[in-house]
């Protein structure tokens, strides 16, 4: 089982804030992903990563950029932060096979007012 | 490109029925199949999978099998519990990403 931590597990902040959602993993995992989800709804691939200085976006469209530095670390920053950014932000880690499964964080529950 | 179509909910049920929550694909090649359970205010946790055709995946009492034939990896569970509530997602993974349907909710009443 992987070990994947999310921090902060909820933020409320300000219109025009600066925030990084942080996400780390344990298992050395190469392929790392940020999903953008109303609560109970679909979830919406925004960035994934494939190794380390490797970042893309994903299917919907975000204002968020990522930097993968590290292999366990994929932080997720918002420059200036807006009430459409209010959702839940889910990280995953996948040990890499092309068809293999993703282990998910806790999630960080986003409001900005 | 890949997609997941599943049953739309909400789906409410008394303790000890029966669930089906209805899955069906469309992908390219040969992708693997999964459930995923999401409790309320918290991240996916993998439920069961299945990587080829006429595998069964089980766990928990949940069962689903993946039918090439006819696109569907149907999820069920022959008595459930209130602790089975919770919102399944259907997914597919295929090309190093995941392909979810949009969720069903399901509340099971004492």
């Amino acid at each position: 089982e992987a070990d994947i931590y999310q921090t902060p597990r909820y933020l409320v902040i300000g219109t025009g804030k600066k925030i990084t959602l942080e996400c780390s993993q344990t298992m050395g995992h190469d392929k790392m992903y940020w999903y953008q989800q109303d609560p109970g709804m679909e979830l919406h691939l925004i960035h994934y990563s494939y190794g380390v200085n490797s970042t893309e976006k994903g299917d919907l469209s975000s204002e968020s950029t990522v930097s993968r530095i590290r292999t366990e670390h994929f932080p997720l920053t918002l420059e200036s932060a807006r009430p459409s950014h209010t959702s839940q932000y889910l990280c995953a880690s996948s040990d890499g096979g092309l068809r293999g499964e993703q282990y998910f964080g806790p999630g960080t529950r986003l409001t900005v007012t | 490109g890949d997609s997941v179509t599943q049953m739309e909910g909400p789906v409410t049920l008394s303790e000890e029925a029966f669930l089906t929550i209805n899955c069906t694909y469309t992908a390219t090649g040969y992708p693997s199949l999964f459930w995923y359970v999401q409790y309320p205010g918290e991240g996916l946790q993998l439920l069961l999978k299945a990587t080829k055709a006429d595998d069964k995946g089980s766990n928990k009492g949940f069962e689903a099998t993946y039918r090439k034939e006819t696109t569907s990896f149907h999820l069920e569970k022959g008595s459930v519990q209130v602790s089975d509530s919770a919102v399944y997602f259907c997914a597919l993974s295929n090309d190093y990403k995941l392909s979810f349907g949009a969720g069903t909710t399901v509340t099971v009443r004492a």
